[in-house]
């Protein structure tokens, strides 16, 4: 356990469907992160949410949607995707909006997700 | 942006072997981190360099940064299958952007 939990492990949706997935942390870190990591390529950053607020969106479909509701919860919530969305998504956090610390992000265990 | 390529991309040893996984950059690596990835899961953090020729080492792993800190090594004596696993470095740059690399992945056969 890293203290950063990630639900579901395993989503399988169609691409019509609403679903949504959650990071908790516990670590009283001030940064959460989304991150999409698909087959052979390096993980893309999608989100980044410092203090509550969103600080970072990297050209995202609107089909994908952060919640950040308090500093030790974070959404993604899911609408309409496509296959090429299907996915390892991962969770990260980290002390401060700045990647400098001894262990940088601590990392989820990640949600599988294969959309049909 | 600042792109992080990692050599090999995959590597099938015998366990027992010793092995090396290469990270570079073709730009200063502020931070360079190296994460480890169990098939399917998140990232564990395995060590983080900041020093041109800072090496540090855990348990059987060890990492170095170069004295040009644009490049480091990952290596890695006596594999045992518990090794086995994806690779990745990472780094930050003079802002708040941190990149990962491409991945290496690693299976031990034993």
């Amino acid at each position: 356990e890293t203290g950063v939990t990630q639900t579901p492990r395993h989503l399988v949706m169609g691409m019509t469907n609403k679903k949504s997935l959650k990071c908790e942390q516990h670590l009283g870190h001030n940064a959460m992160y989304w991150y999409k990591q698909s087959a052979k390529k390096p993980l893309e950053l999608m989100f980044v949410y410092s203090l509550e607020e969103r600080v970072e969106n990297n050209s995202v479909p609107s089909r994908f949607s952060p919640e950040c509701p308090n500093s030790s919860h974070l959404f993604l919530h899911l609408h309409t995707l496509q296959p090429e969305d299907s996915a390892l998504y991962l969770c990260a956090s980290s002390q401060s909006r700045s990647w400098q610390g001894s262990s940088g992000y601590t990392f989820g265990s990640g949600t599988r997700l294969t959309v049909v | 942006s600042q792109e992080l390529e990692q050599s090999p991309q995959s590597l099938i040893v015998q366990e027992g072997k010793n092995l090396t996984i290469n990270c570079t950059s073709s730009k200063t690596l502020y931070g360079l981190y190296w994460y480890k990835q169990k098939y399917g899961e998140g990232l564990i953090f395995l060590m983080m360099l900041q020093k041109g020729g800072e090496e540090k080492s855990h348990e059987k792993i060890t990492a170095k940064l170069d004295e040009k800190k644009q490049q480091s090594s990952l290596h890695i004596t006596a594999s045992q299958p518990s090794h086995a696993g994806i690779y990745l470095c990472g780094a930050g740059n003079t802002g708040n952007q941190f990149y990962f690399g491409t991945g290496t992945s690693l299976t031990v056969i034993p």
